[in-house]
């Protein structure tokens, strides 16, 4: 079992929707949360940094983290075509290794 | 957010030619730089851990003589790919962790091609 689980899709929503992007965890250890973008060919941008549990919103996004579920999601209210990339979520435990564990990435499509 | 510089964004060169590619904390101090190789439609793949000041620490399959990788400042790190081949051509990215931090910021990526 992968410490990090995320639908590669690709995900395809009409523009003006609202997209849900999630991951699955198993270790338990992991206290920090963090959600990339990245588009093609560039390096992954951060969107979102969460530590432990809670929501958090930043404009168009909000991130959760259920660490009870070990689950974490990230929305998009609005969606955008500009907002077609690949989202990958981090995590890491902190322990004084500085690892930090990716997700496999989801595709998005937001359709005009 | 803070700024990660990487450079050159794309070389191309023949094989067994060496290829230096830089990362640069623009405005902070990153003690710990992590260096990643990304095929096409794939997530990361983390090649080596650099900090400053020693050596790197080198993930199980990636070759430290081939991939050499130097930390010598608070803000800069650079990766080597040594008598690049054909197999060396991919995506590199490096990221930087804010110091005192647990932030991670990436630099814009390298596209290697080895003809």
């Amino acid at each position: 079992q992968k410490e990090v689980e995320q639908d590669p899709g690709p995900l395809s929503v009409p523009e003006g929707a609202i997209v849900s992007l999630n991951c699955t965890y198993s270790n338990s250890a992991f206290q920090y949360f963090m959600w990339y973008r990245q588009y093609s060919r560039k390096g992954p941008e951060l969107l979102m940094y969460t530590y432990s549990s809670g929501n958090k919103e930043d404009g168009r996004f909000t991130a959760q983290v259920d660490k009870s579920s070990k689950y974490i999601s990230l929305f998009i209210r609005d969606s955008q075509p500009s907002d077609s990339a690949t989202y990958l979520c981090a995590m890491s435990a902190a322990s004084g290794t500085y690892k930090y564990i990716f997700g496999t990435g989801t595709r998005l499509k937001v359709l005009a | 957010g803070a700024v990660v510089s990487q450079h050159p964004s794309r070389v191309i060169c023949k094989s067994g030619t060496s290829v230096k590619i830089e990362c640069r904390s623009l405005d902070f101090q990153a003690t710990t730089m992590f260096w990643y190789r990304q095929f096409p439609k794939q997530s990361l793949m983390l090649m080596a851990t650099s900090n400053e000041g020693s050596k790197a620490t080198y993930e199980q399959g990636v070759e430290k003589d081939k991939f050499l990788i130097n930390h010598a400042s608070l803000t800069l790190s650079t990766l080597t790919v040594t008598s690049a081949h054909p197999e060396d051509s991919s995506f590199y990215i490096c990221s930087a962790r804010v110091q005192g931090g647990e932030k991670l910021f990436f630099g814009s990526g390298t596209q290697l091609s080895v003809l």
